[in-house]
């Protein structure tokens, strides 16, 4: 089984609608991020949290929101998709702490807005 | 501001030969920096990665130079084969306020490896 899972793995949606990914992990890790990938473009960071009490914005959080509802889950919403959310969602999770800084993916989310 | 780039967007190799995969970054700051590989319709992977005090580091067929004089890693691939096909990406860890950090990522290099 997958260490990190997300749900669900494509979704088309319309315009100002809300919109929800799940992101789970059975690897025990206490950080999980969420990013985003463009075509062409590299990742990058929209929310992270370090532990269950800990939320961060990160570079383009505007738009999104995040619950980190348990150690071992953190969801990503969109509270009123518009079409440049359009792209592949990803969540990861870190152990932290001295030499633990490897990230570990899941499959990712492919979101199309309409 | 910081910024994490790649040279080159698409490198194509033969089979059997060495590949090298450039990355600048701008953040002189960073003490700690990754290679990830990234196949077709999958999250990345961890390859290696190489801490500021250091710079070579050797893995399996894989080796990461760092030069901070230059600001500049490279991720070089021994006896690139087929499966070595991917977009690689170069990231950097900074520390972010409040403690904690955060990975940043270039924009990534497309490997082809050709028969």
């Amino acid at each position: 089984d997958a260490d990190v899972t997300q749900t669900p793995r494509n979704r088309i949606t319309k315009t100002g609608k809300r919109i929800m990914l799940e992101c789970s992990q059975t690897k025990g890790h206490d950080r999980m991020y969420w990013y985003r990938q463009d075509p062409g473009l590299g990742l990058r960071l929209i929310y992270y949290s370090f532990d269950v009490k800990d939320i961060n914005k990160g570079e383009i959080s505007d738009g999104y929101s995040v619950s980190r509802q348990a150690q071992a889950k953190f969801s990503l919403s969109l509270e009123s998709a518009i079409p440049n959310q359009t792209a592949l969602y990803f969540c990861a999770t870190s152990g932290g702490g001295m030499g633990n800084n490897e990230q570990f993916f899941g499959p990712g989310t492919r979101l199309t807005v309409l | 501001g910081e910024s994490v780039g790649l040279h080159l967007p698409t490198l194509s190799v033969q089979e059997g030969d060495n590949s090298i995969i450039n990355c600048a970054y701008s953040n002189s700051a960073s003490d700690y920096f990754i290679w990830y590989k990234q196949e077709s319709g999958k999250g990345p992977q961890f390859i290696i990665d190489i801490r500021s005090n250091m710079d070579k580091r050797q893995g399996q067929r894989v080796t990461v130079l760092l030069n901070k004089t230059v600001k500049h890693l490279s991720l070089q691939i021994a006896a690139t084969q087929p499966g070595d096909s991917a977009v690689y990406f170069c990231a950097e860890f900074s520390r972010v306020t409040g403690g904690g950090n955060k990975l940043t990522f270039g924009t990534g290099t497309q490997l082809k490896v050709e028969l």
